[in-house]
């Protein structure tokens, strides 16, 4: 799987929209950009994932870059629920083998 | 609907003692995963089930851990003898698979702490 760097830490003001960077230089063309997230205390949850175009749902949006090498998780609207270490996963999207590696992630902290 | 299920919630025991934590997924999924969290490692994935069959257990530490999967709506994991380095958040996770492959859904973890 192609490995993904994103910073530790970052802070967002509430109500402001908080946008996540995830650098994945050497993605391959079938692997899919995934995003979760783990609230303090719980189990990670599922956020968004992409290909190659923008995708939007409830949660969020995700932005991958034309030369797929970097993506951006963006929350419109952060709230103080929002803070949470947010994980960018690459991975191919095959039913042979569908782990998802977590790394280190980055701890966003939305404040008041 | 009811998501993934996971007993115990916490558990204490003693180094050698026997340790079983239970999973149950999501209806109608049909892959399931067991990860291990800790402030040291993160997240580290230690088996998956697909359609009940172990497809990778390269993550499972060492002999001492063991899963099985006898039907689609129950699995365990067993460490014997357990460990004080084995204290940890173990968290169980299934997947729709298909389309949706990716798609994990998480339990609220077991927390283990081995004295």
């Amino acid at each position: 799987d192609a490995k993904t760097t994103q910073p530790t830490s970052m802070d967002c003001a509430e109500g402001r929209a908080a946008n996540l960077p995830c650098n994945h230089s050497t993605i391959s063309g079938n692997e899919y950009v995934y995003w979760y997230r783990q609230i303090h205390s719980q189990g990670p949850q599922y956020i968004i994932h992409g290909l190659k175009n923008n995708e939007t749902n409830e949660m969020a949006s995700l932005i991958i870059t034309e030369d797929r090498k970097s993506s951006t998780l963006i929350l419109p609207h952060a709230t103080l629920r929002d803070t949470a270490v947010y994980y960018c996963i690459v991975r191919v999207a095959d039913n042979a083998g569908n782990m998802l590696t977590f790394g280190g992630g980055t701890r966003l902290m939305v404040k008041p | 609907d009811a998501g993934v299920i996971q007993s115990p919630r916490h558990e204490v025991t003693e180094m050698g003692q026997e340790v079983t934590l239970r999973c149950k997924p999501i209806s109608g999924h049909n892959s399931l995963f067991w990860y291990r969290q800790t402030m040291m490692r993160g997240l580290e994935l230690l088996i998956y089930f697909n359609n009940n069959v172990p497809i990778d257990d390269s993550g499972m530490p060492e002999d001492r851990f063991s899963a099985k999967m006898p039907n689609a709506s129950f699995s365990t994991l067993k460490i014997q003898p357990s460990e004080p380095r084995d204290s940890a958040v173990y968290f169980c996770a299934s997947s729709p698979g298909g389309a949706r492959t990716g798609e994990l859904f998480f339990g609220e973890g077991s927390r283990l702490t081995v004295l």
